[in-house]
């Protein structure tokens, strides 16, 4: 069974642009979640979609937002990138998110923003 | 908002050691507490969890924790630690009426000297 897959790898920025990373979920896992792993901040959750909505939203500006899409694969966007956005992006997915179900990880997308 | 604490952040061990790692959580309200394991290149994989029930769980590769509700704790323990041990463990904590974010402490660096 494929797990969590993330593209790009790595993606490198400059300060003001715009990034778009992207998650596809294990199979028949609805939700997805997106977490930032700074560095010096630890891993802090971002953004969780279910069913095609956004069910809640960690303590992040308006300029992180995202999708996500009816095949359940989901998109991060960060918009007007900051220097201290540069971090380890990770998606999550589980089965659907209503009850207590363990959430998988992939490999990460690593941003870069100069 | 709840948070979590994991004591130590930098282990090292010889082979054969045991291992504890300890991780205090606040918040009030039912829990649903995991274990998260990083090997070197690799991405998050679960290592145990616990849900409700017993508050001793086993989870992959030996590894056991114990669920202390007075004590708002879930350590990490294993009896006798192998170099392939060697990787950043996350202890995390999800809320059960907190839109299904996990929480996670800072992490512990563990290095198993063969």
């Amino acid at each position: 069974e494929a797990g969590v897959t993330q593209s790009p790898t790595h993606l490198i920025k400059t300060r003001g642009q715009q990034a778009t990373l992207r998650c596809s979920p294990i199979s028949g896992h609805t939700s997805v979640y997106w977490y930032q792993q700074a560095l010096g901040l630890g891993l802090q959750f971002l953004l969780w979609y279910d069913e095609g909505e956004e069910r809640n939203r960690g303590n992040f500006p308006p300029r992180f937002s995202g999708r996500q899409f009816p095949n359940y694969s989901s998109e991060l966007n960060v918009n007007a990138l900051e220097l201290e956005d540069s971090a380890l992006y990770l998606c999550a997915s589980s089965l659907t998110g209503t009850s207590g179900y363990e959430q998988y990880f992939g490999p990460g997308t690593r941003l870069t923003v100069t | 908002a709840q948070s979590v604490s994991q004591h130590n952040h930098h282990v090292i061990l010889s082979e054969a050691a045991s291992l504890e790692l300890g991780c205090n959580y606040s918040y009030g309200g039912t829990v649903n507490l995991f274990w998260y394991v990083q090997y070197p290149g690799q991405h998050l994989q679960l290592l145990l969890k616990y849900f409700s029930g017993d508050p001793l769980v086993k989870g992959i590769k030996g590894f056991e924790a114990e669920f202390i509700k007075s004590k708002f704790s879930f350590n990490l323990r294993k009896p006798s630690v192998q170099w392939s041990d060697t990787a950043e463990y996350f202890c995390a904590v999800r809320p059960r009426d907190a839109g299904n974010m996990l929480t996670f402490g800072g992490g512990t660096r563990l290095m198993v000297k063969p």
